[in-house]
């Protein structure tokens, strides 16, 4: 199975700052095929579903806030929120599915400062 | 508008199986995969596999090949997951998402207890 290791299990922000979350894949997520990389972050606010804001690494879901940005490559992803909001204040997940069994990270809490 | 609404909270016991449903809307249901994943209670999410509503093909993960059925009611737009053989282990929240994972069910809580 892949293994997607998530870094910081939690985060304590203040509005207005910029944050990063990573997710280290133990293979590559990048497929030849489509020259694609199958990575998605996941936003969760407690008693709700996930929410999707990123897949194929770095494509933001429709209606998803530009301030919400997915980058990286292979192994290494980085989900970056700029100017952060209250609303964002959430649990946030990646998830590779390159390859069955499709597997999260352990997940990165953000709080306030 | 796209929506997935899955059945009620399910109290059972210990042994039990348990059958939830994910009734979809506002798209043709055959169209896309519908996957399942479990949350347990603060933690992290599980993918538990995939049904194909077209062929009803399936994908399951391992962990949970002997303990999870995935099946469709084409007619009625509906996929549904049996879950058996409880243990305090299953109780969590069971969602159902479509495609790459844009749209989810609310989720249906699943509680084991005698």
């Amino acid at each position: 199975d892949i293994v997607m290791t998530q870094s910081p299990s939690s985060l304590a922000v203040s509005a207005g700052e910029t944050v990063t979350i990573n997710c280290k894949s133990s293979q590559s997520l990048f497929g030849s095929v489509r020259q694609k990389n199958y990575l998605a972050w996941y936003q969760q606010k407690p008693g709700q579903s996930p929410k999707l804001l990123i897949y194929l690494a770095s494509t933001r879901e429709s209606g998803v806030p530009d301030r919400f940005i997915g980058s990286g490559s292979g192994t290494d992803f980085t989900l970056t929120i700029s100017s952060v909001q209250a609303e964002d204040l959430a649990n946030y997940y990646c998830q590779q599915y390159y390859d069955t069994p499709y597997t999260f990270g352990a997940g990165t809490k953000l709080e306030l400062k | 508008q796209v929506k997935l609404l899955q059945s009620g909270a399910a109290l059972v016991k210990p042994g039990d199986s348990v059958k939830m449903s994910c009734k979809a809307s506002g798209y043709t249901f055959t169209d896309y995969i519908i996957h399942w994943v479990k949350q347990s209670h603060g933690k992290s999410l599980e993918w538990i596999g995939y049904i194909n509503p077209y062929s009803g093909g399936t994908n399951y993960n391992e962990k949970f090949k002997s303990k999870a059925t995935l099946t469709v009611d084409k007619s009625s737009s509906t996929a549904y997951m049996e879950f058996s053989r409880l243990t305090s282990e299953d109780s969590a929240i069971y969602y159902c998402a479509k495609g790459i994972g844009a749209y989810w069910g609310q989720g249906t809580l699943v509680t084991v207890s005698s």
